[in-house]
């Protein structure tokens, strides 16, 4: 499978812990790009890098998220500290350059209890 | 800023019946159009795209979608439904340095047989 994935596809964590997310995007796309999706919503954009560069944070919804890409591949998306309001689907994409469509992993779901 | 509204939050149509699902978009220049289907759990499948040229585009599973600069929209469509198009769809703009989409709130289609 050559699509974009994520790892892991559930995640379950108690209010306060820390969680890490990873996403493998399609082996030749420089742009890698995080959304947020809560229940009957649309996709929210979060953050997005190029190469190993991240070009645009402003967007994280507070300090306790912080996503890294060291080596131009996969990514990492950390949450600390969770809140019961962080209980989304996290979704991840990739695309090849600035003028081309985003394909979308699975997703990870996160629950907050 | 971009924006995009999905009128429709639940549309019901018959097996064989035809579709079409609206979007408006607000962005000050030419938009990179999208729609997108998520099935249950599921990460988003790109359906098609307009980036310029013909206003007609054509996508997967037989659905098109027209783009109507004057009206600012750009509806999906599809002329017989399948019992598996049952799905939410999202129509989303990406700003031309493509480094985000924005995406509407989504209309969940249900078929009836």
């Amino acid at each position: 499978d050559t699509g974009v994935s994520q790892d892991p596809r559930h995640k379950i964590t108690k209010r306060g812990q820390n969680v890490t997310f990873r996403c493998d995007p399609i082996s030749e796309h420089n742009r890698l790009y995080w959304y947020r999706q809560t229940l009957g919503q649309g996709p929210e954009f979060l953050t997005y890098f190029q190469n190993e560069a991240q070009l645009e944070k402003s967007r994280l919804l507070s300090d306790r998220f912080s996503a890294e890409r060291p080596k131009g591949s996969f990514s990492t998306l950390e949450i600390q500290r969770t809140e019961q309001g962080d209980s989304a689907m996290y979704l991840c994409a990739s695309s090849l350059n600035r003028v081309n469509e985003q394909y979308f992993g699975p997703g990870t779901r996160l629950t907050v209890t | 800023a971009q924006s995009v509204t999905q009128p429709d939050i639940h549309i019901t149509v018959s097996e064989g019946a035809s579709l079409e699902l609206r979007c408006n978009y607000s962005y000050g220049a030419t938009p990179y159009l999208f729609w997108y289907v998520q099935s249950p759990g599921q990460g988003l499948q790109l359906l098609l795209k307009y980036f310029s040229g013909d206003t007609l585009v054509q996508g997967i599973k037989g659905f098109e979608a027209e783009f109507k600069r004057s009206q600012s929209s750009f509806n999906l469509r599809k002329p017989s439904v399948h019992w598996s198009d049952a799905a939410e769809y999202f129509c989303a703009v990406g700003n031309n340095a493509g480094n985000m989409l924005t995406f509407g709130g989504g209309t969940r289609l249900m078929v009836k047989p």
